[in-house]
């Protein structure tokens, strides 16, 4: 069985930086497809990120390209989401996927970005 | 910033027959298979229908999913109270090089 349990959210200032982990279980991120997918509050999903089986090809939303970095450490067998320059409008619960069908989620990690 | 468009709720009585739109372009549903994603209040999502034809293991057969062009739909077939959810499409887009995903649509049993 597939487990995915995502942190590092929380409150942070607009522009600040925060880290989000998601470690798996019953998979091997290295060998898996990965996608971040965030919900803020009442709305629908978006997706924010996503990695490829192999690594060769990685993806950001329109929303968060050139602030956002997804990464993977086989080591500790989890999937990150380095975000930089945050705004308010980042606010949202953030998923880990895992799959090229997003087919296992997270309970998410909620980031709340507010001065 | 939803690029797939759901109507934004739909209903029915138990047993019923309930259908839900999802509407596309080329670049996505045109040109990739659209997943079906069920969302049950204060709950993660879980993938219902993918890659054209699968249904994951534990998913039920009242759920089923079809495309054409670029449009594709949910089918739930002898609707229970239980399916009161929100629902999302999504496919892979190849100008954006990632998944877009629909508006949703809240399901009421009536």
């Amino acid at each position: 069985e597939v487990q995915l349990v995502e942190s590092g959210g929380g409150l942070v200032q607009p522009g600040g930086s925060l880290r989000l982990s998601c470690a798996a279980s019953g998979i091997t991120v290295d060998n898996s497809a990965m996608h971040w997918v965030r919900q803020a509050p009442g709305k629908a999903l978006e997706w924010v990120s996503g990695i490829n089986w192999s690594g060769s090809n990685r993806g950001y939303g329109d929303s968060v390209k050139g602030r956002f970095t997804i990464s993977r450490d086989s080591a500790k067998n989890s999937l990150y989401l380095q975000m930089n320059s945050l705004r308010p409008e980042d606010t949202a619960l953030y998923y880990c996927a895992s799959g090229e069908a997003a087919d296992s989620w997270g309970q998410g990690t909620l980031v709340v970005v507010s001065s | 910033q939803s690029v797939l468009t759901q109507p934004p709720s739909a209903s029915g009585t138990p047993g019923q027959r309930l259908t839900i739109s999802c509407s596309g372009s080329g670049s996505n549903i045109g040109t990739n298979s659209v997943n079906w994603y069920q969302q049950l209040p204060g709950t993660a999502p879980r993938l219902l229908f993918y890659s054209y034809n699968q249904r994951p293991s534990g998913v039920p057969d009242r759920f089923s999913g079809s495309q054409s062009g670029t449009s594709a739909s949910l089918a739930i077939r002898g609707l229970q109270s239980e399916d009161e959810a929100d629902y999302f499409c999504a496919a892979w887009d190849d100008s954006r090089n990632g998944f877009v995903f629909g508006t949703g649509t809240t399901v009421t049993v009536l």
